[in-house]
């Protein structure tokens, strides 16, 4: 079976720039997370969808959104591109919506020049 | 508020033998979860293993354990017969019950020797 998979694995991108993730999650996984990781520094929460529904969102600019489509993948987007959103990106699903073991993909590799 | 802390960027350990891995989680509530995460440099998050906070019980899987001491909010987890495989960065994580959001630390390194 297939687990978590995300596209692109690296981009690089200029300052203003905006840019789209995207994630597929396991089969049958209802529930896609979102989170940046900046070099040397544990993940930080910016979304969790459950249901195509957004249930909880973190810290993050209003320059950050996503979304869950019918087939339960996600996109995450970043609009005006800092300096300071390179970072792993890293897509994480899980069967439901509550505290069930969070899958993870191999993250999405941003770095803003 | 939630805080995660791991106070060792790095260890060391030899091959076979036993090395502990330090996390404290500051929450006022009083049901959560805890979790330990390994992040090889392939990049991709694996969990190792979880803890109910209302557990008495130490959560044990196979070669991993934790030290789950509620009071003094310490969260160890300790890998016993480290193997060259183990080699990684280890990251402590806990999230509220009524929440969805990890909270992670800052992740240790650990080095096998062989």
């Amino acid at each position: 079976d297939a687990g978590v998979t995300q596209s692109p694995t690296h981009l690089i991108k200029t300052r203003g720039q905006h840019v789209t993730l995207r994630c597929s999650p396991i089969s049958g996984h209802k529930s896609v997370s979102w989170y940046q990781q900046v070099l040397g520094q544990g993940p930080q929460f910016i979304f969790q969808y459950y249901e195509k529904e957004e249930r909880g969102r973190g810290n993050f600019p209003d320059r950050f959104s996503a979304r869950q489509f019918p087939n339960y993948s996600s996109e995450l987007n970043v609009n005006a591109l800092l300096l300071g959103d390179s970072a792993l990106y890293l897509c994480a699903s899980s069967l439901g919506g509550g505290l069930g073991e969070l899958f993870f993909g191999e993250g999405s590799r941003l770095t803003v020049l | 508020a939630q805080t995660v802390t791991q106070s060792q960027p790095e260890m060391s350990v030899q091959e076979a033998e036993t090395v502990t891995l330090s996390c404290t989680y500051d929450t006022s509530e009083s049901d959560y979860y805890l979790f330990w995460y390994k992040q090889p440099p392939s990049r991709q998050m694996i969990l190792v293993i979880r803890q109910e906070a209302y557990k008495q019980q130490n959560a044990t899987e196979n070669r991993f354990s934790v030290n789950f001491q509620k009071a003094a909010k310490s969260f160890s987890l300790k890998i016993s017969d480290s193997q060259l495989g183990d080699a990684a960065m280890y990251f402590c994580a806990g999230v509220r019950d009524s929440n969805y959001q990890l909270i992670w630390g800052a992740g240790t390194k650990l080095i096998i020797k062989p």
